[in-house]
């Protein structure tokens, strides 16, 4: 049973450039919750999606969008990378129904230089 | 404001030492309560919850946590750690009528052999 995917691992960009990461939720999860973790920092919540919607967003400027797919997959898109962006984002996935324990993925470093 | 406490960031403790890491919250309502850890090169994987009922709970690997209402706390404990308990501990809280987790800003444990 494979867990919480994401992809890529690590990612380099640019001041003013644009990221998109991927996640794939753990099988027979429908909920997917994106995370920013800052180095030294714990994890931040982004926003969640359930049937592809955004159900609840954090405090995060709308330069952060997401999306998730009909398979529940997600997205998660950055836009105008500032240098404070740079951070490990994790994927959290879990069953809408029942208790909300979240698992988590191994994350994408993104380092904008 | 919503938010956890974790006020030990650095632990270091040799092996068969105690362990208790301590963690305040502030959220108004009832709570769910978790502690994940996050070892050296993997994702966050899920220590133990408490939801409701008796409030001390076990959670894997010899870890127990015990929720005390009065005090906002949930302190993480083990009785006797060992070399592979090195890892980074992060609690976190999140309300019934919301889906995000809120954590702390972690505690690096270190055990020497």
């Amino acid at each position: 049973d494979a867990g919480v995917t994401q992809s890529p691992t690590h990612l380099i960009k640019t001041r003013g450039q644009q990221v998109t990461l991927r996640c794939s939720p753990k099988s027979g999860h429908d909920t997917v919750s994106w995370y920013q973790q800052a180095l030294g920092q714990g994890p931040q919540f982004i926003f969640q999606y359930y049937e592809e919607e955004e159900r609840q967003r954090g405090n995060f400027p709308d330069r952060f969008s997401g999306h998730q797919f009909p398979n529940y997959s997600s997205e998660l898109n950055v836009n105008a990378l500032l240098l404070g962006d740079s951070a490990l984002y994790l994927c959290a996935s879990r069953r809408t129904s029942g208790y909300n324990e979240q698992f988590f993925g191994p994350g994408t470093r993104l380092t904008v230089l | 404001a919503q938010s956890v406490s974790q006020h030990n960031h650095h632990v270091i403790l040799s092996e068969a030492a105690s362990l208790e890491l301590g963690c305040n919250y502030s959220y108004g309502g009832t709570v769910n309560l978790f502690w994940y850890v996050q070892y050296p090169g993997q994702h966050l994987q899920l220590l133990l919850k408490y939801f409701s009922g008796d409030p001390l709970v076990k959670g894997i690997k010899g870890f127990e946590a015990e929720f005390i209402k009065s005090k906002f706390s949930f302190n993480l404990r083990k009785p006797s750690v060992q070399w592979s308990d090195t890892a980074e501990y992060f609690c976190a809280v999140n309300g019934d009528s919301s889906y995000k987790l809120i954590f702390g800003s972690g505690t690096r444990l270190l055990v020497r052999p």
